[in-house]
């Protein structure tokens, strides 16, 4: 069974950029999956921020285009997200998940809080 | 974005009761919805896929049905361990979307 676990910096200045990464156990990051960011305002709803594929392939939230970047480290067996040019709004606990394509999120990992503040 | 209209925001009840959530598409996702209960402090995790396919572990009491672009979760008989805050999920599209959550409280 996959396991997966984020990590980062639990606090990143404003205008700042955001960077977490998320471990891939029990299994290769080698797969027809897509990796998942997701993330949760302190008090509010999930937020789905993009998803990458082994292969290098992405697709982003519209609204976060801009900002973010996802890639994947076959070597290490974990992908990332970093997200630029942050503010108080981009705080938040962030979740990797992983899912085939036109499927759920049947794996997720345990959430990290990132705090945007000076 | 394709749109999720979640309803109703919060819910009272009791043990026992039967509990319905409904969410709404802002156009066709065929039966690419999932749904997910969360507890405070914990990741979501997955009840419904496939608009109403029982994930492997969760109780026959969940379950969901598709009408059109409406999508309904239903609890059969609520248990004390179901309190919690339900998402929908689409994933037709290659920007996923949640929407605004449930949170299913005690009466």
């Amino acid at each position: 069974q996959v396991q997966l676990q984020e990590s980062g910096p639990g606090l990143v200045k404003p205008s700042g950029t955001l960077s977490l990464t998320c471990a891939v156990s029990g299994g290769s990051i080698s797969t027809d999956d897509w990796w998942t960011w997701v993330r949760q305002p302190p008090g509010k709803g999930l937020e789905w921020i993009g998803e990458i594929h082994q292969s290098g392939s992405t697709n982003y939230k519209p609204s976060l285009q801009s900002r973010v970047t996802m890639s994947v480290d076959k070597s290490k067996n974990q992908f990332s997200l970093r997200l630029s040019s942050v503010t108080a709004a981009d705080t938040a606990v962030y979740y990797c998940a992983k899912a085939q394509w036109l499927d759920a999120f049947h794996v997720w990992g345990q959430g990290t809080m990132v705090t945007v503040s000076s | 974005d394709i749109q999720m209209t979640q309803s109703p925001s919060t819910l009272s009840a009791s043990v026992g009761d039967r509990v319905t959530i409904t969410c709404r598409a802002s156009q066709s996702i065929v039966s690419w919805l999932a749904w997910y209960q969360q507890k405070p402090g914990k990741a979501p995790k997955l009840l419904i896929y496939k608009a109403s396919s029982l994930e492997t572990g969760v109780p026959s009491r969940f379950s969901g049905s598709r009408s059109g672009t409406e999508f309904t979760l239903t609890i059969s008989s609520l248990q004390p361990d179901d309190f919690a805050t339900y998402y929908c999920q689409q994933y037709n599209s290659y920007s996923k979307t949640f929407g605004q959550g449930t949170k299913v409280e005690i009466k």
